[in-house]
């Protein structure tokens, strides 16, 4: 699976947006985007996932860059409850279609 | 709907012993998947179920580790014998979609945390 490289932790304060970025400059054309998220004592979540398109959902957005070598996963509002790992994660498909890829992930501090 | 969940929560057994875990997907999921972390590492996946075939086994650390999804509904995960090395937090995954693209989402339950003394 292709890497990806993400900030090691960040902060926000709660109310305010908060901006993820993930880089993944070897992307292959059938490489879907992926953010899942692990709270505290909990397992991974997922959040949101993309190809081409910028993604909205109820829980986040997914901004892609032109040339598909970074995206930005976005909280419009960070509560208290975002406090997570998040990981930016490529699925290529084909036989191993299954098969997630964690890295370090990003620590997201919110201060209240 | 419930979700995917997992049993036991912890087990605690000493080196040399058998552990089985067990997990129950999301109803109507054909995929289930393991992974693991252990103490310090990444999350790791161990294999990929389509319904009660494996898709996927490549992460399977070695022999001493059997998964099974008789009926194609739960699966279970022994570790015989138990080493101290297999410590970690094992997630059990589901997913409705199948075929071989990659945008399919997956649902983890909350993990069985295994301590090996």
């Amino acid at each position: 699976d292709a890497k990806t490289t993400q900030p090691n932790s960040m902060e926000s304060n709660e109310e305010e947006p908060v901006h993820l970025p993930c880089n993944h400059s070897t992307i292959s054309g059938t490489d879907y985007i992926h953010w899942y998220r692990q709270l505290p004592s909990q397992g991974p979540e997922y959040v949101i996932h993309g190809l081409t398109s910028n993604v909205n959902n109820r829980m986040a957005s997914l901004a892609i860059a032109e040339d598909r070598k970074s995206s930005t996963l976005i909280l419009h509002r960070a509560t208290l409850r975002d406090a997570a790992v998040y990981y930016c994660i490529l699925n290529a498909g084909g036989t191993s279609y299954g098969k997630l890829t964690f890295g370090q992930g990003t620590i997201l501090t919110v201060h209240p | 709907e419930a979700g995917v969940t997992q049993f036991p929560s912890h087990s605690v057994i000493e080196k040399g012993q058998t552990v089985t875990l067990r997990c129950d997907p999301i109803s109507g999921h054909d995929n289930l998947y393991w992974y693991r972390r252990v103490m310090g590492k990444e999350i790791k996946f161990l294999l990929h179920f389509v319904k009660e075939s494996k898709q996927d086994e490549s992460g399977m650390p070695n022999n001493r580790f059997l998964a099974e999804r008789t009926g194609g509904t739960y699966s279970t995960l022994k570790v015989q014998p138990a080493e101290l090395e297999d410590s970690g937090v094992y997630f059990c995954a589901s997913s409705q979609l199948t075929g071989t693209s990659g945008r399919d989402e997956q649902f983890f339950g909350p993990g069985t945390r295994l301590t090996v003394l």
